[in-house]
């Protein structure tokens, strides 16, 4: 059974530093979403793309968090820098189109000390 | 603008009993209808949805849902709780037609034997 892959699983982090995570989606995939996860609440969007481009990043804090899908497949978030506020869940989940279900990994879990 | 209720974060039930998780929404046009479920550490695997027609919806695991427009409600419902039901069930709500997810924060369950 196809699955969205993440990685890595588990990052601690010192705040200030830079982190990056990666998602590969499931294959023919065209849309792709980040969530933030903070434990206690349920995912809050962050970015969606559709193919190589985002549709939505409204919610995405510009000033240290960036995302990229170069070839519309995989993508990585970035923070730089990080701060104790990011420690949270960060879930990536994919689509076949924009309105369909949603298929998420198993999520990285980000600690910043 | 959609929201979702869940009531109750923290829901025990005996082995054997029935599993009812609330769930009500807010939305100014037709409402998409999930409920996910999360094991500790992994990401969201869908149970069921409601997109349009018949209301009680049949999902993975046993579990049911029953879209109420009159009471804004799917709420989720399990005739017989196991042990592996231990986790937390998210409710989330989209527009039909279009890609955002509005998610609850969630309700733990627990399953005593």
């Amino acid at each position: 059974e196809a699955e969205v892959a993440q990685s890595p699983r588990y990052k601690i982090t010192e705040k200030s530093q830079a982190v990056a995570f990666w998602c590969d989606p499931i294959s023919g995939h065209a849309t792709l979403y980040w969530y933030r996860q903070i434990l206690g609440q349920g995912p809050e969007l962050l970015v969606q793309f559709q193919d190589e481009s985002v549709v939505d990043d409204s919610q995405l804090p510009k000033d240290r968090f960036s995302a990229e899908r170069l070839k519309g497949v995989d993508s990585t978030l970035k923070i730089q820098p990080a701060e104790l506020g990011d420690s949270a869940m960060y879930l990536c989940a994919s689509s076949l189109a924009g309105y369909d279900e949603q298929y998420f990994g198993p999520g990285t879990r980000l600690t910043v000390t | 603008a959609q929201s979702v209720t869940q009531l109750g974060s923290h829901v025990s039930v005996s082995e054997g009993a029935l599993v009812l998780l609330r769930c009500n929404y807010s939305s100014s046009v037709p409402p998409y209808l999930f409920w996910y479920v999360q094991y500790p550490n992994q990401g969201l695997q869908l149970l069921l949805k409601y997109t349009t027609g018949a209301t009680l919806v049949k999902g993975i695991n046993g579990f049911e849902a029953e879209f109420k427009k009159s009471e804004t409600s799917f709420h989720l419902t399990k005739p017989s709780a196991h042990m592996s039901d231990a986790a937390e069930y998210f409710c989330a709500v989209s527009s039909s037609g279009t890609y955002k997810y509005i998610f609850g924060t969630g309700t733990r369950l627990k399953v005593l034997a």
